[in-house]
């Protein structure tokens, strides 16, 4: 079945550790996602690729960082977890720019 | 970026319409409007689409008015499967990092 596939389910970090989450769509969308989900805020957006090659900042990018090797994978790495990055994640990807997000299940992260 | 405005949650009877509004003051010219709904432990899925005026498709209505400060999304005669949390999402087309969600709407059907 097409679509987002995101690794791990869930984690839990000790703070200080660094962590990469997995994400990769077979869907050959262009665009690329990263979302971070906590209770009452919504989701917010860290990371962006609008193509393979390139990455933007979205607006909570800070202690994260991304890369875009292929159109694929789109993982995000957490350098120095610290507890107030304890989220669901979210990858998503579409096809343009302006088309509608297709979203992976999460990744629930604890850090302690 | 759009600063954007849902209710918290709202309650519904099975059988009856729900309009949910999203209020988007600051929108600007390149922003679209996106809805999506959300199930515990799943992520977000696409329910519709719309920049101007009404868009309608197989399982919602997209109203949005002329000065498009503002959108509702109709679901009509829900069903208990529909109880999610539905978020407002307003994107720039030219700039895919320009993109504001709504802290989403709780929305209860009831039998």
């Amino acid at each position: 079945i097409a679509g987002i596939t995101q690794a791990p389910t869930s984690q839990i970090l000790a703070a200080g550790r660094r962590m990469t989450l997995r994400c990769t769509q077979d869907m050959r969308h262009n665009a690329m996602y990263w979302y971070r989900q906590d209770l009452g805020l919504g989701l917010r957006l860290i990371h962006y690729s609008n193509t393979a090659g390139t990455t933007g900042k979205g607006e909570v990018p800070d202690g994260y960082s991304v890369s875009r090797a292929n159109t694929d994978d789109f993982p995000l790495t957490l350098a120095s977890a610290v507890p107030s990055q304890t989220s669901v994640y979210f990858c998503a990807s579409s096809r343009d720019r302006d088309s509608p997000l297709h979203f992976g299940n999460g990744t629930r992260l604890t850090v302690t | 970026l759009a600063k954007i405005t849902q209710p918290i949650s709202m309650d519904s009877y099975e059988g009856q319409e729900v309009n949910i509004t999203c209020s988007h003051n600051n929108i600007a010219t390149n922003d679209y409007i996106t809805w999506y709904q959300q199930f515990p432990s799943q992520g977000p899925r696409f329910i519709i689409q719309g920049y101007k005026t009404k868009v309608t498709n197989e399982v919602a209505s997209l109203f949005i008015p002329a000065d498009r400060k503002s959108s509702t999304l109709s679901l009509p005669r829900v069903s208990l499967s529909d109880t999610a949390v539905y978020y407002c999402l307003v994107a720039r087309n030219t700039n895919a990092g320009k993109s504001t969600f709504g802290d989403g709407t709780t929305l209860t059907v009831k039998p």
